[in-house]
């Protein structure tokens, strides 16, 4: 079955303590991005990847890092949490189509808290 | 504001009618794509648009593009209370039309 996951699902840590949020996908996908999703905010994309070892910022980037060592791996690492990160977050892939971004496929999300 | 705005932020009608949701976006664009999310799950691709497409359709969906007013619509006809979600258009920018912006959405309600 063709599909997004993440984990872990639910995550609830403290300040500071560094954490990741694994994302993987089994379609052979070239992008692959994180977003936040917060009430009334939408969802606002954090970092993005046009395929291996190539990343780049979305519109809220700070605080978070990522790697793209394999192509269907795109980890989110919170090296040092703030409650402000609190949130829902999404990992998504897809192909590209003239190099930009096509049909996006959702994972199930992730929800943190960070207290 | 952001780059795409949804209209409105929220809607209420009655099964069997239909809902239009609006999404307006400021630069030029790549693709326009919309999607449904139940509440707090992952979201659902429903309609890609190109910019040299006018309109799309999809099943009980049209989707209509204007680039010229920077605006598209997602008309859903004979509404049905499963469609009740969130909608949100997404548009691809930046160099290489690379990144992705959400808007806020558009919380559908469709009661019996």
């Amino acid at each position: 079955e063709a599909q997004v996951t993440q984990n872990p699902r639910y995550l609830i840590t403290v300040t500071g303590k560094k954490l990741t949020v694994t994302c993987s996908q089994n379609m052979n996908h070239e992008y692959m991005s994180w977003y936040r999703q917060d009430p009334g905010l939408g969802l606002r994309q954090i970092y993005y990847s046009m395929n291996v070892e190539v990343t780049d910022k979305g519109d809220v980037p700070e605080g978070y890092k990522v790697s793209r060592k394999e192509k269907r791996n795109f980890p989110l690492i919170l090296e040092s949490p703030s409650p402000n990160q609190t949130s829902l977050y999404f990992c998504a892939s897809s192909r590209t189509s003239g190099g930009a971004p096509d049909t996006q496929y959702f994972g199930p999300g992730t929800r943190l808290t960070v207290l | 504001s952001q780059q795409g705005e949804e209209d409105p932020q929220a809607l209420s009608i009655q099964e069997g009618e239909n809902a239009t949701m609006n999404c307006s976006y400021k630069t030029s664009i790549n693709n326009l794509q919309w999607y449904r999310q139940n509440s707090g799950r992952g979201l659902v691709h429903l309609i890609l648009i190109r910019s040299n497409e006018r309109e799309k359709h999809s099943g009980r969906l049209r989707v209509t593009l204007d680039t010229s007013k920077k605006s598209s619509s997602l008309l859903i006809t004979a509404s049905r209370a499963a469609d009740t979600a969130s909608y949100f258009c997404a548009t691809d920018v930046g160099t290489g039309f690379q990144k992705l912006v959400f808007g806020t959405g558009t919380r559908l309600l469709v009661s019996p």
